[in-house]
């Protein structure tokens, strides 16, 4: 049975930082794996996707890499900023459609 | 292009009753998807509908939860009868072609509080 972990749970920084949150699976057979953005009280908006024949995958400020063997990703936020600050969740996609989560990051960016 | 929608945003019912949630996808997605997260747990998967067939409905938790899709358009989700551990966000979602793994795209969610 697959298992997302996310770490940190939490992360406060202060803006212009960069940072990285990281995100492991238990089982490497993936289709593709997913970061998503939630903001409170909000749906989930796909941040970025990267197949399993993929390394990484950038948009803008955001890089996200995938090491399949190893079982773990992670999402590079450079210069961050307040309007980052959001729940971000890691899924995975290990069955022909079916979504994995992890219980995400809380990250805020104070200015 | 209008994004997934769902119906009500947040619902207030009663251990026992019936609830119903609506979910319209976005135009031309043939894959539909139910999700829920319950208070300090991850989001995890219900089902997925192709069209209107169900693909996959091992996530469903019992035999209270019923998911259609008359049409292949928009799904329901009935809760009947509602217990208190129903309680979170259902969250729906649709993508293009889930064979190549394609973006899922949530919708809002729907808070539902059983009391």
């Amino acid at each position: 049975k697959q298992e997302v972990t996310q770490i940190p749970a939490a992360l406060s920084v202060p803006e212009g930082e960069n940072l990285v949150l990281n995100c492991s699976f238990t089982d490497s057979a993936i289709y593709n794996l997913q970061w998503f953005r939630q903001d409170p009280g909000k749906g989930l908006t796909s941040l970025l996707l990267i197949q399993s024949s993929q390394r990484e995958q950038t948009s803008g400020r955001l890089n996200a890499s995938l090491d399949k063997s190893s079982g773990r990703s992670t999402l590079y936020i450079a210069a961050s900023q307040p309007g980052d600050s959001a729940t971000y969740l890691c899924a995975v996609a290990s069955g022909y459609s079916t979504l994995t989560f992890g219980k995400g990051t809380m990250l805020l960016v104070s200015p | 292009e209008a994004g997934v929608t769902q119906f009500p945003s947040h619902s207030v019912i009663e251990k026992g009753q019936t609830v119903t949630l609506r979910c319209d996808p976005i135009s031309g997605h043939d894959n539909l998807y139910w999700y829920r997260r319950v208070m300090g747990k991850e989001i995890k998967f219900l089902l997925h509908f192709v069209k209107e067939s169900k693909q996959d409905e091992s996530g469903m938790p019992n035999n209270r939860f019923l998911a259609e899709r008359t049409g292949g358009t928009y799904s329901t989700l009935k809760v009947q009868p509602a217990e208190l551990e129903d309680s979170g966000v259902y969250f729906c979602a649709s993508s293009q072609d889930s064979r190549t793994g394609d973006t899922q795209y949530f919708g809002p969610g729907t808070r539902l509080t059983v009391l």
